[in-house]
């Protein structure tokens, strides 16, 4: 969707190593997610926003910590990556709670 | 704990072919959706359906709020239409976090 961009699309990061995903949007919505998706698991949320500095957890946050300074800016932070955060991240947005979600093309990260 | 689930894991369709997808949940939804995830990886948004009936072409939903169950129907399937089809629900207990089932994989041969 040209609304809302991720990026790096593909990364290949060293155990250890801190990581940062990017996830922008053009649609000035007030909401944005990070998941994360696994084979046997589906899409877990990891973090979400409901304005500028406001973020709260999901369900499988520990290992990551994210910022939103900007309406447009959804950053997710892997502080030191471990193989355990080989994933492939989608970034969503929503103009409020009750509305259907926008998806990004998604981030695919391996941890070596 | 919350439970979104999602029959049948997997369908497997003649092209032409109708089929019904089903999805349970566990509380009172605030918010309901459908998506489909296309074979490139891509999360299309379907329906946001916390209640009622809706359509869109050759698909349509259903949301009984009441006996926490919604339906997705794929009518006249096409190859296209192949993927994995995923219910979304926000409860009322989890407000802000809209919690996936674990999909239903749609196969349809030409």
């Amino acid at each position: 969707d040209a609304g809302i961009t991720q990026s790096p699309r593909h990364k290949v990061t060293e155990t250890g190593t801190p990581v940062t995903l990017r996830c922008h949007q053009t649609e000035n919505h007030r909401y944005m997610y990070w998941y994360r998706q696994d084979p046997g698991h589906g899409l877990r949320l990891i973090h979400y926003s409901y304005g500028v500095k406001d973020t709260d957890k999901g369900e499988v946050s520990d290992g990551y910590s994210v910022s939103r300074s900007k309406t447009e800016d959804f950053l997710l932070t892997l502080e030191s990556a471990t193989s355990s955060q080989t994933s492939v991240y989608f970034c969503a947005i929503s103009e409020s709670r009750v509305d259907g979600y926008t998806f990004g093309s998604g981030t695919r990260l391996t941890v070596v | 704990g919350i439970q979104v689930e999602q029959s049948p894991p997997d369908l497997i369709l003649q092209e032409g072919a109708n089929s019904t997808l089903r999805c349970n949940f566990s509380d009172s939804v605030n918010n309901l959706q459908w998506f489909h995830q296309n074979p490139w990886g891509q999360l299309i948004n379907l329906f946001y359906i916390p209640s009622g009936t809706k359509q869109n072409g050759r698909l349509s939903a259903t949301t009984v709020a009441t006996e926490r169950y919604s339906l997705l129907y794929i009518s006249s399937s096409q190859t296209t239409d192949s993927g994995v089809y995923f219910c979304a629900v926000e409860l009322v207990s989890t407000l802000g976090r809209l919690y996936f089932g674990r999909g239903t994989q749609l196969t349809v041969w030409p």
